[in-house]
């Protein structure tokens, strides 16, 4: 079965600081793709980031980046300097699973 | 046009109504999905679409009908529905199903059963 869990429900973080939000999954295949997304409260669900898995390198987008460890089937999410604007949930959804969600995590992020 | 668009934004219906939700894409996307999202929670996968074909229907019960008439568009048929409906209903589309790109979401139907 290819599953995917997000053990950490809630998280806050004070403005400017750093958080990480993890993400395990699991699959057998060993070419695919790993997405983060976010829902802000009353928004549109959109895409933050991706990881190729073939690909060592960690993708990174502004302050958005992510420490994947293919072995480990982890896929966290870090967000630096974080911001108001990043309050949201975060969803782990990779398209192996077809687009089925983790369970999510809130972020609060605190002026 | 990177758009998924839903219609309605809200829709009240009483239990014995019948009503459809609508969802179109323009990005030449093959694949559809619809998802019931309540407060807090992950959307839950309800149905996948796939070149027009129905994928995948995770034990929907009966009274959600799903209808992807073209490539474009997917309607989701609601009839007889309980108050444990009222949720936020999103439609997703992406290139393939299990492909490299990433799901487009619309801005979701508000639906409450009254």
């Amino acid at each position: 079965a290819q599953t995917v869990t997000q053990s950490q429900p809630e998280m806050s973080v004070q403005e400017a600081e750093t958080v990480t939000l993890s993400c395990t999954y699991d699959t057998s295949e060993s070419n695919y793709y790993l997405f983060w997304y976010k829902q802000p409260p009353s928004r549109q669900m959109i895409l933050v980031i991706r990881q190729e898995a073939y690909k060592q390198q960690n993708a990174t987008e502004n302050r958005f980046s992510v420490n994947f460890q293919k072995a480990a089937k982890s896929f966290s999410l870090k967000i630096s300097d974080s911001q108001l604007g990043d309050t949201a949930m975060y969803f782990c959804a990779p398209p192996f699973a077809d687009m089925r969600f983790g369970a999510g995590t809130r972020l609060t992020v605190k002026p | 046009d990177t758009e998924v668009t839903q219609t309605p934004k809200h829709l009240v219906m009483g239990m014995t109504n019948k009503k459809s939700l609508k969802c179109e894409q323009h990005m030449g996307h093959r694949a559809m999905y619809w998802y019931k999202q309540k407060a807090k929670k992950p959307p839950e996968l309800m149905f996948v679409y796939s070149y027009e074909k129905l994928s995948i229907n995770e034990s929907v019960p009966s009274r959600f009908s799903p209808e992807c008439p073209n490539s474009s568009l997917l309607n989701l048929h609601l009839h007889a529905l309980q108050p444990e409906d009222s949720a936020l209903y999103l439609c997703a589309s992406s290139q393939e199903r299990g492909a490299s790109t990433e799901a487009f979401f619309g801005q979701g139907t508000r639906l409450t059963v009254v």
